[in-house]
């Protein structure tokens, strides 16, 4: 069973870099879209972007000039990084899975990691 | 962006009591559209997708309906463990988006 596990550092000063890892054990990457979502303190959630197996990217226009998502296969992970981070990045982070359904958009998420929660703060 | 209102954001519900949340877009999104449910410090889970596929695992009394703009969950017996915040997301078109959630609480 497929299981996805984030981890990073749980605070970040302002305008530098959130760097976080999720890694993947019990499956492969093949045939998955990899995902980034995060949730605010009290608020809903917020799709970041998602990496194909291949390397494609795509990602929400708000975050995208300081969003990248990148994949390492070979260590079963995938990563987030955000630059020039402020207070309102401040939140719980996720990693989730998509299957790739080819033409046919199937962008649920399922399963998600535990999360990890990123806190903005000088 | 298309926006997914969902109403009530709050439900006050017994054990045993039919509970209906409704997801609206604001353009139409076909039967791109998914159903989680998130406890507290929890992830969310996949409860349906597809508008009415139930992920498996999960329990029958959940049902899904719609297309285009509107949208239903239906818990058809409401059991202790459904208690949770529920939420819809749409995977239409770019960028995915989530409703606001609705809260479901013990009355």
């Amino acid at each position: 069973q497929v299981q996805l596990r984030e981890s990073g550092p749980g605070l970040v000063k302002p305008s530098e870099t959130l760097s976080l890892t999720c890694t993947v054990s019990g499956d492969s990457f093949s045939g998955f879209y990899w995902i980034w979502i995060r949730q605010p303190p009290g608020k809903g959630l917020e799709w970041i972007g998602h990496i194909s197996n291949s390397g494609s990217t795509k990602y929400n226009p708000s975050l995208k000039s300081r969003v990248t998502i990148s994949l390492d296969t070979s260590k079963n992970q995938f990563s987030l990084k955000l630059n020039y981070v402020i207070a309102a990045d401040t939140a719980v982070y996720y990693c989730a899975r998509s299957p790739d359904c080819g033409r046919t958009s199937c962008f649920w998420f399922d399963p998600w990691g535990q999360g990890t929660l990123v806190t903005v703060s000088s | 962006d298309i926006q997914l209102t969902q109403s009530p954001s709050f439900l006050s519900a017994s054990v045993g009591d039919r509970v209906t949340i409704t997801c609206r877009a604001s353009q139409g999104i076909s039967s791109y559209l998914a159903w989680y449910q998130q406890k507290p410090g929890k992830a969310p889970k996949l409860l349906i997708y597809a508008a009415s596929t139930l992920q498996s695992g999960v329990p029958s009394r959940f049902s899904g309906s719609g297309s285009g703009t509107e949208f239903t969950l239906t818990i058809s017996s409401l059991q202790p463990e459904d208690f949770a915040t529920y939420h819809c997301q749409q995977y239409n078109v770019y960028p995915l988006t989530f409703g606001g959630g609705t809260k479901v609480e013990i009355k």
